[in-house]
């Protein structure tokens, strides 16, 4: 079993208020990925960094930031949660080599 | 751009019995990497099996195995023996050379398997 961790599992929240979910790696990974899965269950790449300092926004626009302070740390913040960020949102690292990429159990959000 | 095409959203086989899960790509590069990832109900994302496209032999795992027909850019995964336990979504994904190597994943199929 992979050692990535992500909280809350599930968040109901109202509109408007900050959140931030949170995801921690303890395999040294440089590589970090969020993902947002659709209802459908399609995943979408919204952000990944390559390492301390760096992030990058992935392939499905986001309105969410996220930040790389530390190697195991990665999270994604949303300033105003709206109702269309209804979401699984799935965090996963990969070291640097060309290797499959771990998952967390992911974080199930809800904007009433 | 690289794609991944799962062409069946929903497939059902019954316990004991052999299913294939179809998945194909499009990729201009020469050397990557396939996977199958499985996604049980409410529960983390899990590796199956890896391909590496420079290796000709079709990668196994206990019960699961490949068909990697690169020429085709076909990839496609037989789960055989089917237990109550597969029963979930599968995921095809390339990984991208850019975006990090981040995994770019197909539509996915959900698997029913029936006792």
């Amino acid at each position: 079993e992979a050692d990535i961790y992500q909280t809350p599992r599930y968040l109901v929240i109202g509109t408007g208020k900050k959140i931030t979910l949170e995801c921690s790696q303890t395999m040294g990974h440089d590589k970090m990925y969020w993902y947002q899965q659709d209802p459908g269950m399609e995943l979408h790449l919204i952000h990944y960094s390559y390492g301390v300092n760096s992030t990058e926004k992935g392939d499905l626009s986001s309105e969410s930031t996220v930040s790389r302070i530390r190697t195991e740390h990665f999270p994604l913040t949303l300033e105003s949660a709206r109702p269309s960020h209804t979401s699984q949102y799935l965090c996963a690292s990969s070291p640097i080599s060309h290797t499959e990429a771990f998952f967390g159990q992911g974080t199930r959000l809800t904007v009433v | 751009a690289q794609t991944v095409t799962q062409s069946q959203p929903e497939m059902s086989v019954q316990e004991a019995e052999t299913v294939t899960l179809s998945c194909t790509y499009d990729t201009s590069e020469s050397d990557y990497y396939l996977f199958w990832y499985k996604q049980p109900p409410s529960r983390q994302m899990i590796l199956v099996i890896r391909q590496e496209a420079y290796k000709q032999q079709n990668a196994t795992e206990n019960r699961f195995s490949v068909n990697f027909q690169k020429a085709a850019k076909s990839f496609s995964l037989k789960i055989s023996d089917s237990q109550l336990g597969d029963a979930a979504m599968y995921f095809c994904a390339y990984r991208l050379e850019g975006s990090g190597y981040a995994l770019n994943f197909g539509k996915g199929t959900s698997l029913l398997v029936t006792p």
